[in-house]
């Protein structure tokens, strides 16, 4: 079975703060994760992907991920947040021998307090 | 210039009615997916298409069908629509491989009395 785990609802931090957002995932084979933004009213769109290689993944607007194997985890991570990062954060699954269907955390709202 | 487009984008439905929701890619993917968010759950996969002609079942097809018709337009149907098909539903592209990033459409809000 194939999950993506995101144990945070909601994370609330100042702006300014560094904020990490978590996720897990259980799957097995060689797989593709994922971050996705989704602003209020708005589609998703893509912040950055990890497939091999170096496990920390550099994405736009300052975000980055690492990848742990050992851990099964692919947090996101924001140095400084600015207002305009409070949104929605979804991390994701592929893999080839899916059809690259992407299989969805459930989400965690970030909100930004001045 | 946006690159996925649905229409409508609200749209309030009778039970047992029958709605269509549209979408439409420039972007010359193979593959199209049809989503829906619900609090609690993310996003769930409903159906999906390799290309033209194509439809195949997601992980929640039941109560939808879905239509194809060219590599740029994909449908989604609700024959008897059911309250509990209120959402926002999602359109997407990718060229369907894994390493590929999903291109989403703004979302069309159901609502099903």
């Amino acid at each position: 079975t194939q999950t993506v785990s995101q144990s945070d609802a909601h994370v609330t931090v100042f702006e300014g703060d560094s904020v990490e957002l978590r996720c897990n995932y259980s799957y097995g084979g060689s797989i593709y994760l994922s971050w996705y933004i989704q602003h209020h009213g708005h589609g998703l769109q893509f912040l950055l992907k990890y497939y091999s290689g170096n496990p920390v993944v550099q994405g736009v607007n300052g975000f980055e991920a690492e990848f742990s194997k050992s851990d099964s985890s692919f947090h996101l991570r924001k140095a400084s947040v600015h207002w305009s990062d409070s949104a929605v954060y979804f991390c994701a699954v592929s893999a080839d021998y899916n059809q690259g269907k992407l299989i969805f955390g459930q989400g965690t709202k970030l909100s930004i307090k001045p | 210039e946006a690159a996925v487009t649905q229409s409508p984008r609200n749209k309030v439905a009778v039970t047992g009615g029958k709605v269509t929701l549209s979408c439409n890619q420039t972007n010359n993917h193979n593959n199209m997916y049809w989503y829906r968010q619900d609090t609690g759950h993310g996003l769930r996969l409903i159906h999906y298409s390799y290309g033209a002609g194509s439809t195949e079942k997601g992980d929640i097809p039941d109560g939808y069908k879905a239509s194809r018709p060219s590599q740029e337009n994909f449908s989604l149907i609700l024959e008897l629509a059911t309250p509990s098909q209120t959402s926002v539903y999602f359109c997407a592209s990718g060229d369907g491989t894994g390493r590929d990033t999903q291109y989403f459409g703004p979302g069309t809000r159901l609502l099903v009395l």
